[in-house]
């Protein structure tokens, strides 16, 4: 069972380039999100996706596009990739509603993707 | 408005040793809260999650957490530290029905032989 799978796991860029990074699910999960982990700062959330066909931002989604391909899938694309996206990227997953209760059931990260932008 | 702040950045313990790891919330409803785990280059992992009536929750790995609504508080505890436990730690917080899910900064623990 691989969980949430992210591809590219290193990549650099030069400012200006663009790129994208995806993200599968295998749990069948609804939610998807994006999250950027820089020094000091813990985890910041770049976007969401509460359910197939539909995005929303986060805190910090300026620089940022997203695609909800399917359930499974969803993608983050930087269309102009800039040095203060230097960052680790992180996709999670999760189901909203735990063991039937008004609980939020936990997220479940991919391994990460370490982009640098020169 | 939630939040959460976990209120040291480094924590260091000799192994054998009590492990500590404290964090304080703000919900205005009964928040879902969680701890994880990060080793170096790696995910993050899932220790333990608070989404029940049951105030003291049992995680991986020995460790545990106690929810305080009255201090707002879910410290996470080990009895006894091992070398591989050095990690960072992040609390999170989550309200159901917000798809939003609130990390605290992370608190980095050191184990000393």
């Amino acid at each position: 069972n691989a969980g949430v799978t992210q591809t590219p796991k290193f990549q650099v860029l030069k400012t200006g380039q663009s790129m994208t990074l995806q993200c599968a699910q295998d749990m069948n999960h609804n939610s998807m999100y994006w999250y950027r982990q820089d020094p000091g700062m813990g985890l910041r959330l770049i976007y969401y996706s509460a359910s197939e066909g539909t995005t929303d931002k986060g805190e910090v989604p300026n620089g940022y596009n997203v695609s909800r391909l399917n359930k499974r899938e969803f993608s983050l694309r930087l269309e102009s990739a800039a040095p203060s996206q230097t960052s680790v990227y992180f996709c999670a997953s999760s189901e909203a509603r735990y063991g039937g209760r008004n609980f939020t059931g936990e997220l479940f990260f991919g391994e990460g993707s370490r982009l640098t932008v020169l | 408005a939630q939040s959460v702040t976990q209120l040291d950045s480094h924590v260091s313990v000799s192994e054998g040793t009590p492990v500590l790891l404290r964090c304080n919330y703000s919900s205005s409803y009964s928040p879902s809260l969680f701890w994880y785990v990060q080793h170096p280059n790696k995910g993050l992992q899932l220790l333990l999650k608070y989404t029940s009536a049951a105030t003291l929750v049992k995680g991986i790995n020995g460790f545990e957490a106690e929810f305080k609504k009255s201090e707002t508080s879910f410290h996470l505890t080990k009895p006894s530290a091992h070398m591989s436990d050095a990690a960072e730690y992040f609390c999170v917080v989550s309200r159901f029905g917000t798809y939003k899910y609130i990390f605290g900064t992370g608190t980095r623990l050191k184990v000393l032989a």
